[in-house]
């Protein structure tokens, strides 16, 4: 079964601090794409980032990073100088091929409240 | 400004209602996809489409069905509305491999 974990179920980080949030998954795939999305109190679900397995290079957006550690199948999210906007449910997700239509579908974990404290 | 819009923001229900959520992306994609939301459990899928008139089940299909007649439209059903589908609805629609794009989300409530 493909599943991603994300164990913790909340966290909170003083204003202009770094969090890193964890993310491991299991797939027999070598070919897929890791997400990262934030669901502010308004449910709106926003990309953060995204990362291709077949890409070394870990993957950034401003103060947004990744630490992909393909071989222990680990996908955490760094963010740096942590602002109040990023108080979110975070959501780490995976998209992996459907071979019985040749299409894919997003498998997402638990998600990880992050409150940032002013 | 690229959207998927989902018809209601809130839903509130009878037991035993038949009950359509809709969802309308203008992104000309794909995929479309509907995924439940409850605490602790995160996102689940329901059910997706690769094409018109084409859908596969989720991880959660049972009591849930869908219709997707249009390539923009993508429709959830619940065909008889029971107090355990009360919950947040979302829907995404994507051009594999690129990421999902969401809607605003349908708060249901079955009374």
């Amino acid at each position: 079964a493909q599943t991603v974990t994300q164990s913790q179920p909340e966290m909170s980080v003083q204003e202009a601090e770094t969090v890193t949030l964890s993310c491991t998954y299991d797939t027999s795939e070598s070919n897929y794409y890791l997400f990262w999305y934030k669901q502010p109190p308004s449910r709106q679900m926003i990309l953060v980032i995204r990362q291709e397995a077949y890409k070394q290079q870990n993957a950034t957006e401003n103060r947004f990073s990744v630490n992909f550690q393909k071989a222990a199948k680990s996908f955490s999210l760094k963010i740096s100088d942590s602002q109040l906007g990023d108080t979110a449910m975070y959501f780490c997700a995976f998209m992996k091929p459907v071979t019985t239509s040749g299409t894919y579908k997003y498998i997402f974990g638990t998600g990880t409240r992050l409150k940032v404290l002013a | 400004d690229v959207k998927v819009t989902q018809s209601s923001r809130y839903l509130v229900k009878r037991t035993g209602e038949k009950v359509f959520l809709e969802c309308v992306q203008d992104m000309d994609h794909e995929n479309m996809f509907w995924y439940r939301q409850d605490p602790g459990l995160g996102l689940r899928l329901i059910y997706f489409s690769y094409d018109v008139k084409m859908k596969e089940k989720g991880d959660i299909p049972e009591g849930y069905s869908v219709s997707r007649e249009k390539k923009e439209r993508f429709s959830l059903i619940l065909e008889s509305a029971s107090t355990n589908q009360t919950s947040m609805y979302l829907c995404a629609s994507s051009s594999p491999p690129r990421q999902g794009v969401f809607g605003q989300g349908t708060r249901l409530t079955v009374v």
